[in-house]
């Protein structure tokens, strides 16, 4: 069964660093997200990709953040300087169409020192 | 809000027994699905269910959807040990709004 893979599955980074986090939805699926889970609490949500750019963003999605989906197959999100605050699981999550359920991928967990 | 609460907030039984989690939410939907979560871990899809379907089985789980009084309900039969999550409803919006969810402990 098809799936979302995200890598890598844990990043630890110093506070400032960039750091790129990938995943590579499901082939036909057109709809792509973003969510974080900072530990012990909720998932919230980043931000949505379509048609190659952006559909909607939260407020956490500073300007500090950026998506894109460079090569057509894998959907990266980018922190341009990390901070303290931002060390959380991270989901890339994708659906076919508006109407489907969306899948997730396993996550990866950010650590920033 | 397009979020859904899901209630209770824990829930704890034996294997064997039926488990029942409730979401209730505010605005009209197209569909609503369901999600768990293990510690820690991702979240994997359940069961999608629409507004024009009022049940909704999966193997041992079953789904049932009230509009009226903007309701679903997650029923897991015979539950196992492996059961134990937490397990939320999500509103179909384009972006998924979770709650808290419900977190089941299912004891051997």
């Amino acid at each position: 069964e098809p799936e979302v893979t995200q890598t890598p599955s844990h990043q630890v980074t110093q506070m400032g660093q960039e750091v790129i986090l990938r995943c590579v939805p499901i082939s036909n699926h057109l709809y792509f997200y973003w969510y974080r889970q900072i530990l012990g609490q909720k998932v919230e949500f980043l931000v949505s990709f379509y048609n190659n750019e952006i559909s909607e963003k939260s407020e956490i999605f500073d300007d500090q953040f950026s998506v894109e989906r460079p090569d057509g197959s894998n959907f990266t999100l980018k922190i341009r300087s990390t901070k303290l605050e931002d060390s959380a699981m991270y989901f890339c999550a994708t659906r076919q169409g508006l109407d489907n359920e969306q899948f997730f991928g396993p996550g990866t967990r950010l650590t920033v020192l | 809000s397009q979020q859904g609460e899901e209630d209770p907030q824990a829930l704890s039984i034996q294997e064997g027994e039926n488990a029942t989690m409730n979401c209730s939410y505010k605005t009209s939907i197209n569909n609503l699905q369901w999600y768990r979560q293990n510690s820690g871990r991702g979240l994997v899809h359940l069961i999608l269910i629409r507004s024009n379907e009022r049940e909704k089985h999966s193997g041992r789980l079953r789904v049932t959807l009230d509009t009226s009084k903007k309701s679903s309900s997650l029923l897991i039969t015979a539950s196992r040990a492996a059961d134990t999550a937490s397990y939320f409803c999500a509103l179909n919006t384009d972006k998924l709004i979770f709650g808290t969810g419900t977190r089941l402990q299912v004891f051997p």
